[in-house]
């Protein structure tokens, strides 16, 4: 059975510092993982997606990595800000199965 | 449309009244899904459209929920006969099919809090 681990479970950091956000996984045979971000209230608003195929994503501060064989991606933030403060959650889809398996996040805390 | 859209934003509501909460997905999106989220908690599977094939409802916590979908359009998840452990926001998400090359990534709206006094 396929199980989702965010660690840790909350982070807070001064503002500027580069920080990582872990997420593994217990079953490599996954269709990809995608990363989150839910603020207090709202819904989830789509980081990085990762197919299985690829090792990273970029998208401006945020590089997210997968390493399938071990079970594991990595979501890096570079320079944080106090606006990337949230809820950070990563999910992974089945191989061939439209039902994503959810960690339970990590709050962030960017203190400014 | 741009985004998902999901109405009301927030509804309040008296135990043991039903309500219906309303899920438009991105235009083109096959897929729909349906997740509470209890204060505090993670997101909690409910139902899958793909389609016109049979949806998966083996999230659904009791046969007080149901939810409808026309095609690949807009869905209803309703709550008969509502409880005070149904109050949590819930989210809709919708993405393509996972045999489309750019399949995958999901997309949600900004939920529907419910309080049921």
């Amino acid at each position: 059975k396929q199980e989702v681990t965010q660690i840790p479970a909350a982070l807070s950091v001064p503002e500027g510092e580069n920080l990582v956000l872990n997420c593994s996984f217990t079953d490599s045979a996954i269709y990809n993982l995608q990363w989150f971000r839910q603020d207090p209230g709202k819904g989830l608003t789509s980081l990085l997606l990762i197919q299985s195929s690829q090792r990273e994503q970029t998208s401006g501060r945020l590089n997210a990595s997968l390493d399938k064989s071990s079970g594991r991606s990595t979501l890096y933030i570079a320079a944080s800000q106090p606006g990337d403060s949230a809820t950070y959650l990563c999910a992974v889809n089945l191989d061939s199965n439209y039902q994503l398996i959810w960690g339970a996040g990590t709050k962030l805390i960017i203190k400014p | 449309g741009a985004g998902v859209s999901q109405s009301p934003s927030n509804k309040v509501t008296e135990k043991g009244k039903d309500v219906e909460l309303r899920c438009d997905p991105i235009s083109g999106h096959t897929a729909l899904y349906w997740y509470r989220q209890r204060l505090g908690q993670g997101l909690e599977f409910l139902i899958y459209f793909q389609g016109n094939s049979a949806p998966d409802k083996s999230g659904l916590p009791s046969d007080r929920f149901s939810a409808e979908r026309t095609g690949e359009s807009v869905s209803t998840l309703t709550i008969q006969r509502t409880q005070q452990e149904d109050s949590a926001v819930y989210l809709c998400a919708s993405n393509h099919p996972l045999d489309r090359d750019d399949s995958g990534e999901l997309f949600f709206g900004e939920g529907s809090r419910l309080t049921v006094l």
